[in-house]
């Protein structure tokens, strides 16, 4: 299973973009990168999924270096509704139980 | 698609007293997830079925903490006899791939709430 790192919290203002990096320094080959969002009393949701290089969709874009030990979720000028716990996975082919979340990193977006 | 459905949303009860939570996965889902939030534990996850089958356990915490999935449809996670400790948030997820894939996406409930006193 690959760890993944990433910061406890982060702070921002609205408008602004907000960048989360997440390390998993063991990634292996087939490993796709997935980052969830999770809003107080609520479950965790899906808001992008990646392999390598970059994806976007209408919520964030997700920067995937060549070595792709490390992942960047960005979320474009932020409103206090994207205060959330954003959370990023890698998994492992095979691996029971892979599908295992870290603390997550908690986004405070002030007005 | 109502997505994953859990009830209750909220269970109060008391030590010892038995507690059964149910979860409806979304339709053509193969792989059902339970999972357990506390603020000190964060998510952890419990079991996972896949087609039905329990495949991997190890995180059910002891003995009291069961968990079954009669059909494709509905899973029931069971505790008996509860304890103040098992009180956390209970969140059921469910996903489309039949198998644990690295692309793998989880779709979650609403969770439940329980309170054991």
């Amino acid at each position: 299973l690959a760890k993944t790192t990433q910061p406890i919290s982060m702070d921002s203002y609205e408008g602004q973009e907000v960048n989360i990096t997440c390390s998993h320094n063991n990634i292996a080959t087939n490993d796709y990168i997935t980052w969830y969002q999770q809003f107080p009393s609520q479950g965790p949701r899906f808001i992008i999924q990646g392999y390598k290089t970059k994806v976007t969709n209408e919520v964030a874009s997700l920067f995937i270096p060549a070595d792709r030990k490390s992942s960047t979720l960005s979320l474009p000028r932020v409103s206090l509704s994207d205060t959330a716990v954003y959370y990023c996975l890698v998994a492992t082919r095979g691996s029971q139980g892979n599908l295992i979340f870290g603390k997550g990193t908690k986004l405070s977006v002030k007005p | 698609d109502a997505g994953v459905i859990q009830s209750p949303r909220h269970e109060v009860t008391e030590m010892g007293q038995e507690v059964t939570l149910r979860c409806k996965p979304i339709s053509g889902h193969n792989s059902l997830f339970w999972y357990r939030q506390t603020m000190m534990r964060g998510l952890e996850l419990l079991i996972y079925f896949n087609n039905n089958v329990p495949i991997d356990d190890s995180g059910m915490p002891e003995d009291r903490f069961s968990a079954k999935m009669p059909n494709a449809s509905f899973s029931t996670l069971k505790i008996q006899p509860s304890e103040p400790r098992d009180s956390a948030v209970y969140f059921c997820a469910s996903s489309l791939l039949g198998q644990i894939a690295t692309n793998e996406k989880l779709f979650f409930g609403s969770g439940t709430q329980l309170s054991v006193l």
